[in-house]
């Protein structure tokens, strides 16, 4: 079955420093990957998304995310944590050719000072 | 340009009551779809519609029905509320029909309690 796994619920960092949240897939064939954040009390926004090609992906907000094909995973970095990143975040798989995009759910990202 | 908006904000209904949930976007967008957001589970696609005059059930119908107004508007209505249907509901749209990789524009969402 297709689904998208989130493992961490939630994940504390310190401002300035690294962060990774892990994502990871299943899915009969490489899907369209997306990661979506949501600020308290608002919608989704896009982050970045990856379709082809290389497998760094860059996004908005100083975000980027790594596609590994063997380890099914799309994991999301940001070097160095602000305190306006404290979000939640979804990871999202889209099939190509369909509608029905399957998000995880979620890591809520606190920042400590 | 506003985007996506949703309308109400929040709702309280009675068990059995019914209400319908508006969304209305301005980006000329083919496809557009409702999701139902509670802890722990992220987002659930209800129904979409990948183009006007066409809708289709996503995970979780029962006890939903849509109506694509027209390109701008995707209703979501709940005939007769239930507890189990307490959670908060996002509209979204997307430019292109039938593909998966569409960035999809999402409202602010709408915060619904049943009783």
């Amino acid at each position: 079955a297709q689904s998208v796994t989130q493992p961490d619920i939630h994940i504390t960092v310190s401002e300035g420093a690294s962060l990774e949240l892990r994502c990871n897939y299943s899915y009969g064939a490489t899907p369209y990957l997306f990661w979506y954040v949501q600020s308290p009390g608002q919608g989704l926004q896009l982050l970045l998304k990856y379709f082809s090609g290389d497998t760094l992906v860059q996004g908005i907000k100083g975000f980027e995310a790594e596609f590994k094909r063997s380890q099914s995973s799309f994991n999301l970095r940001k070097p160095s944590v602000h305190w306006s990143d404290a979000a939640e975040y979804f990871c999202a798989v889209g099939p190509p050719g369909g509608f029905k995009t399957i998000f995880g759910a979620g890591t809520r990202l606190f920042v400590k000072a | 340009n506003a985007g996506v908006t949703q309308t109400p904000k929040f709702q309280v209904l009675k068990t059995g009551q019914s209400m319908t949930l508006q969304c209305a976007q301005d980006m000329n967008h083919n496809s557009m779809y409702w999701y139902r957001q509670d802890p722990g589970m992220g987002l659930r696609l209800i129904y979409y519609s990948a183009s006007e005059g066409t809708t289709d059930k996503g995970e979780v119908p029962n006890g939903y029905n849509v109506s694509r107004l027209n390109k701008r508007e995707f209703s979501l209505r709940l005939e007769s509320a239930a507890p189990s249907q307490t959670s908060v509901y996002f509209c979204a749209s997307s430019e292109l029909s039938g593909s998966g990789s569409d960035t999809q524009y999402f409202g602010p969402g709408t915060r619904l309690t049943v009783l």
